[in-house]
């Protein structure tokens, strides 16, 4: 089966860092995704590693380990927008030549003035 | 950027009736969409994978006689809720994969539905 493991809630300061975790268990690993959700609206695309190492994009970076089932998404000079749900997601390929995305519970990241 | 669709955004129905929700993909094709419910403060939970031209793929615990879907060309799928009940209230989601983009995939602005 599959199964993915983040915190539930996190909170932080405005201009500071954090980081997120996730870890997974899956076969047919085919990448992992972050994404951001607000209350009440759709998830929208945050990163995308499928290899080993850190990918950077503006303040957001994330990193996988394959190896160790692992990753986690970086949040640097945190603004009070960033008050959302992260998702954790694991892209997995099935027999039948198909790929699915399934989701973690979430984590709900508050930030503080 | 790409760009997917869902209508209605939000819905009321009473219970016993059936509600039809509509997923497209503006700009790009997609032979593969992905229905997603969400209750409130859970993460998304895949229902059903849909197929243009064929059968839909459903998940476990997914009752495909009382969600159905239709995928009838490359940018539409959708998705009817049958009977629904109170229970049945929830966030449905959609995303498409962009068949040029080789696995990109793109979620909808979700649909809200609640049965009275």
């Amino acid at each position: 089966g599959q199964n993915i493991d983040q915190p539930t809630e996190m909170t932080a300061t405005e201009g500071a860092i954090v980081q997120i975790n996730c870890t997974y268990q899956t076969s047919g690993f085919n990448g992992l995704f972050w994404y951001q959700q607000h209350a009440g609206e759709a998830p929208t695309f945050l990163s995308y590693n499928v290899l080993d190492g850190l990918e950077e994009k503006g303040r957001f970076s994330s990193f996988l380990s394959r190896s160790k089932g692992y990753s986690y998404l970086l949040l640097k000079e945190l603004q009070m927008k960033d008050s959302a749900s992260y998702l954790c997601a694991v892209r997995s390929y099935f027999s039948g030549g198909y790929n699915k995305l399934i989701f973690g519970a979430g984590t709900r990241l508050a930030v503080h003035p | 950027g790409a760009v997917v669709s869902q209508h209605p955004s939000r819905v009321i129905c009473k219970s016993g009736t059936s509600v039809k929700i509509e997923c497209r993909s503006l700009d790009f094709q997609a032979t593969t969409m992905f229905w997603y419910r969400q209750f409130p403060k859970q993460s998304l939970m895949l229902m059903a994978t849909s197929n243009e031209g064929s059968k839909a793929t459903y998940e476990q615990g997914v009752e495909k006689d009382k969600f159905l879907i239709n995928h009838a060309s490359l940018t539409l799928s959708t998705l009817t809720v049958t009977s629904a009940h109170p229970e049945d209230s929830s966030f449905y989601i959609c995303s498409a994969r962009d068949d040029g983009l080789a696995l990109e995939q793109f979620f909808g602005p979700g649909t809200r539905l609640t049965v009275l």
